[in-house]
């Protein structure tokens, strides 16, 4: 199994400019959620969805769009960016609806000039 | 809302120290769980403690977490250079929420 699956790997962004974030998984899991991690900051949620259909915002919210039209797929949106934007982020999955053990991808490192 | 505090943030050691991480939470958590992230890595699920009290062990690790629910310690007995990394912390503040701490780096010197 390839468990999660995040795309791209790497970005560089112009301010202003949007993109998507891919991430998929092959785990048949309901839960699936975004973070971004900064430097002392630890992993604060952005968005988080417990099934198709369903998403609900996280701590960080604001500049990102997210949908879920499948249970493989939870795509993360930046509408127009930002240098605070740049971060790494992390598509998670879990089995137990967010309050169980994450399974995460391997994480997109976005830079936004 | 619910803070998840990590202390400390850094810690480097010699090969073969002791090391110690402390979680604490401003709420009562339901579970507490304890994840490591490699340089360069994505975070990897260490351990999950549901239990006021609870102690487990996992070779040189040993996780506990606090009687009132609100904090937990993730200790590691004679470090080797393979437990170099960030542990973080994270417990769910309510339903389908997964909060972090800060996290601990830890450089080993060998």
């Amino acid at each position: 199994n390839a468990g999660v699956t995040q795309t791209p790997k790497f970005q560089v962004l112009k301010t202003g400019q949007s993109m998507t974030l891919q991430c998929a998984q092959d785990m048949n899991h309901e839960y699936m959620s975004w973070y971004r991690q900064d430097p002392g900051m630890g992993l604060r949620l952005i968005h988080y969805s417990v099934g198709a259909g369903i998403t609900d915002q996280g701590e960080v919210p604001n500049g990102y769009n997210v949908s879920r039209s499948t249970t493989e797929d939870f795509p993360l949106r930046l509408l127009s960016a930002a240098p605070s934007q740049t971060s790494v982020y992390f598509c998670a999955s879990s089995y137990d609806r967010g309050e169980g053990k994450l399974f995460f991808g391997s994480g997109t490192q976005l830079s936004v000039l | 809302g619910q803070q998840v505090m990590q202390i400390p943030q850094y810690q480097h050691v010699q090969e073969g120290e002791d090391f110690t991480t402390y979680c604490n939470s401003s709420t009562t958590l339901s579970n507490i769980q304890w994840y490591k992230q490699r340089p360069g890595g994505h975070p990897v699920f260490l351990i999950q403690l549901v239990k006021s009290g609870e102690v487990k062990k996992q070779k040189r690790l040993t996780f506990q977490f606090g009687e009132a629910k609100k904090n937990s310690s993730l200790h590691i007995t004679a470090t080797q250079t393979t437990d170099v990394g960030t542990y973080f912390c994270a417990g769910p503040p309510g339903a389908q929420k997964l909060v972090f701490g800060q996290g601990t780096r830890l450089t080993i010197n060998p």
